[in-house]
């Protein structure tokens, strides 16, 4: 069955520094989506991508973040200048078709970004 | 106020009971979600619903459009079943999450 990877599983990093979160979404699959959760804390949206520009974004999505789909494969979220309070697990997910229209997401196993 | 309230936060049951989780929203959606998350953090989704009623094994989740409601029934309960059940919502492109409800299933 198809699936959504993400690598690494843990990152650990100093703060101030930059971090390349990756994922490889569903291959057939048009829309991408970096969530992210705090523990203890529910699942929050971060941003979407389809056809190579980002789509929508939160408000937690400032300047420290952004997105690339470098090589048609591959999706990466960037972090510059790590803080304390951007320690969570970070969801990569895709789907076929556009959320609004009702389209199921599959979800990456996650990342766990811890920076001390 | 959050656009996405599920009740209860915690639930806990014996093996084999009938267990309901209930979902419900304040915004326009397209679609309502179910999801599991288990203790190493991964998200699994469950059901895509959009009216009515699904069914998955054990497994059954309705859908009040009228009165922006979804349940999640868990049927015959099983250890296994322990994990965070989320609903979430699609209006737009993302999903808004709930804060999700906590079952543990013990023998």
């Amino acid at each position: 069955e198809p699936e959504v990877t993400q690598t690494p599983s843990h990152q650990v990093t100093q703060m101030g520094q930059e971090v390349i979160l990756r994922c490889v979404p569903i291959s057939n699959h048009l829309y991408f989506y970096w969530y992210r959760q705090i523990l203890g804390q529910k699942v929050e949206f971060l941003v979407s991508f389809y056809n190579n520009e980002i789509s929508e974004k939160s408000e937690i999505f400032d300047d420290q973040f952004s997105v690339e789909r470098p090589d048609g494969s591959n999706f990466t979220l960037k972090i510059r200048s790590t803080k304390l309070e951007d320690s969570a697990m970070y969801f990569c997910a895709s789907s076929a078709n556009a959320g609004g229209r009702g389209a199921e997401a599959f979800f990456g196993q996650g990342t766990r970004l811890t920076v001390v | 106020k959050n656009e996405v309230e599920q009740s209860p936060q915690n639930l806990t049951a014996q093996e084999g009971e009938f267990i309901t989780i209930n979902c419900s929203y304040s915004v326009g959606i397209s679609a309502l979600h179910w999801l599991q998350q288990h203790p190493g953090g991964g998200i699994v989704s469950l059901f895509m619903l959009s009216s009515g009623k699904k069914k998955h094994g054990r497994l059954i989740a309705t859908i009040n459009i009228q009165e922006k409601h979804s349940s999640l029934h868990i049927t015959a309960s099983h250890p296994r079943d322990s994990a965070v059940y989320i609903c979430a919502v699609s209006g737009t492109d993302k999903l808004i999450f709930g804060t999700g409800t906590r079952l543990q299933v013990f023998p």
